[in-house]
């Protein structure tokens, strides 16, 4: 069964400084690999997504991902935090088409 | 914005009780996707409709029940409500694909549902 884990429940980071929050699935097959980020009282948007293609993934706001089949990771990284980047981040994975398994969420906090 | 839409916004009822959560997908998804967002089960898959057909299901309750109309929107019915069923419900579409490949999933704003 495929399953995620996000190995952080939570993440502080000051403003301008780098953001790494963890990830890393189970899974079958050759997954597809996501990141949604939830903001305060609002939806899920989709931030980048993997699916077999480059194994560094390009997102939206200056965020990226490397898929690492041998270490079963999917990282989410951006090189300098943004105070609007606070909100919570789910890494998300699909094995059979369109079935998502979320992760538990890491919330980001940036520090002024 | 995504072009999901959800009414009602909120929802206060009791224990016991029934509503129905609607959802309109984008204009042109096929697919309908219902998730269940609590404190202490974490975001959840619950049901999935295509062309008005369940296609997938997941951890729904045989208290809740769901289905797509020809105008391809869905409704989301929750009976017999209990204390734990307090949750932020999404609604998410998308444009159906094969079934190895993967389509964007769009997610509505949700519905809280409070069950007092």
């Amino acid at each position: 069964a495929q399953s995620v884990t996000q190995l952080d429940s939570h993440v502080s980071v000051s403003e301008g400084t780098p953001v790494l929050l963890r990830c890393n699935y189970s899974s079958s097959y050759s997954p597809s690999l996501f990141w949604y980020v939830q903001h305060p009282n609002k939806g899920l948007q989709l931030l980048l997504k993997y699916t077999s293609a480059a194994t560094l993934v390009k997102g939206i706001n200056g965020f990226e991902a490397e898929f690492k089949k041998s270490e079963t990771s999917f990282h989410l990284t951006k090189p300098s935090a943004h105070m609007s980047d606070a909100a919570e981040y789910f890494c998300v994975v699909s094995e059979y088409g369109n079935k998502l398994v979320f992760g538990a969420g890491t919330i980001l906090r940036v520090k002024s | 914005d995504s072009g999901v839409t959800q009414t009602p916004k909120h929802l206060i009822t009791a224990t016991g009780q029934r509503v129905t959560l609607r959802c309109s997908p984008r204009s042109g998804d096929l697919s309908v996707y219902w998730y269940q967002q609590s404190l202490d089960q974490g975001l959840q898959f619950l049901i999935q409709y295509y062309n008005g057909e369940e296609r997938a299901k997941g951890n729904i309750l045989e208290r809740f029940s769901a289905q797509q109309f020809p105008d391809l929107h869905s409704e989301l019915n929750l009976s017999s409500l209990e204390l734990g069923d307090s949750a932020l419900y999404f609604c998410a579409s998308s444009v159906e694909g094969p079934a190895s490949s993967y389509n964007e999933q769009f997610f509505g704003p949700g519905t809280r549902l409070t069950v007092l």
